[in-house]
């Protein structure tokens, strides 16, 4: 069975710092999804990543993917309080069919002043 | 672009009473999912559909929950009769197919109170 692990679940951390959220998971995986939830919305793809040393940058936020340990990490450069929300990774299974996500627990961010 | 429309945003229910859920998929996308989100949890697939045919429902508990997808356009989810458990977010999602680099398009969600 296929498990999706991330850590750390609460993040706290102040405006200009950098961090990095965790994913792990557990069997062979086609490709690793990316998603940021604020509080009361949908969730918002951030990234897709489908290769070993994947990486994928957008503004503030650098996502990368390594098969072989199983984990893709979230790299947040000098933090902003707009990126105040929770993220989630999400894993398909190997010849698993696209829908059926795995998802973490998510990471919930909060950047303060 | 319009994005992924459900209804109605936030549902309060006694336990054993019915609910359904409405979806609307972004105009010209065939695929549509549908996923339980528990509170403190990631979103959990319950099923997909593939223009108005079931994909995967491999985690859709069919003895309480249906979902149809008539005309491959709208989709409505129902739970009948509804249990504590069953108190979560239901999501909606959809994508224009089922390739590899596809992004689902996710929307606002249902939020469900069974007391």
């Amino acid at each position: 069975e296929l498990k999706v692990e991330q850590n750390p679940l609460f993040l706290s951390m102040q405006e200009g710092k950098n961090y990095t959220i965790y994913c792990n998971y557990s069997t062979t995986s086609d490709r690793l999804y990316w998603y940021r939830q604020d509080p009361g919305k949908s969730l918002e793809s951030l990234f897709v990543l489908l290769s070993n040393g994947a990486v994928k940058q957008e503004g503030r936020l650098m996502a990368s993917l390594d098969t072989k340990a199983r984990l893709s990490t979230l790299h947040i450069t000098a933090a902003v309080h707009d990126l105040s929300a929770t993220y989630f990774c999400a894993v398909v299974g190997y010849g698993g069919s696209q829908g059926n996500l795995i998802f973490g627990k998510g990471t919930k961010l909060s950047v303060k002043p | 672009e319009a994005g992924v429309a459900q209804s109605p945003r936030y549902k309060i229910i006694e336990k054993r009473q019915s609910v359904a859920f409405w979806c609307n998929p972004i105009s010209g996308h065939a695929t549509l999912y549908w996923y339980q989100q528990i509170l403190g949890q990631g979103p959990k697939l319950l099923i997909q559909f593939q223009n108005n045919g079931v994909v995967d429902d491999s985690q859709l508990p069919k003895d309480r929950f249906s979902a149809e997808r008539l005309k491959g356009v709208d989709s409505t989810l129902k739970i009948q009769p509804a249990k504590l458990e069953d108190s979560a977010v239901y999501l909606c999602a959809s994508s224009p197919g089922t390739g590899q680099n596809e992004k689902l398009f996710f929307g606002s969600g249902t939020q469900l109170s069974v007391l």
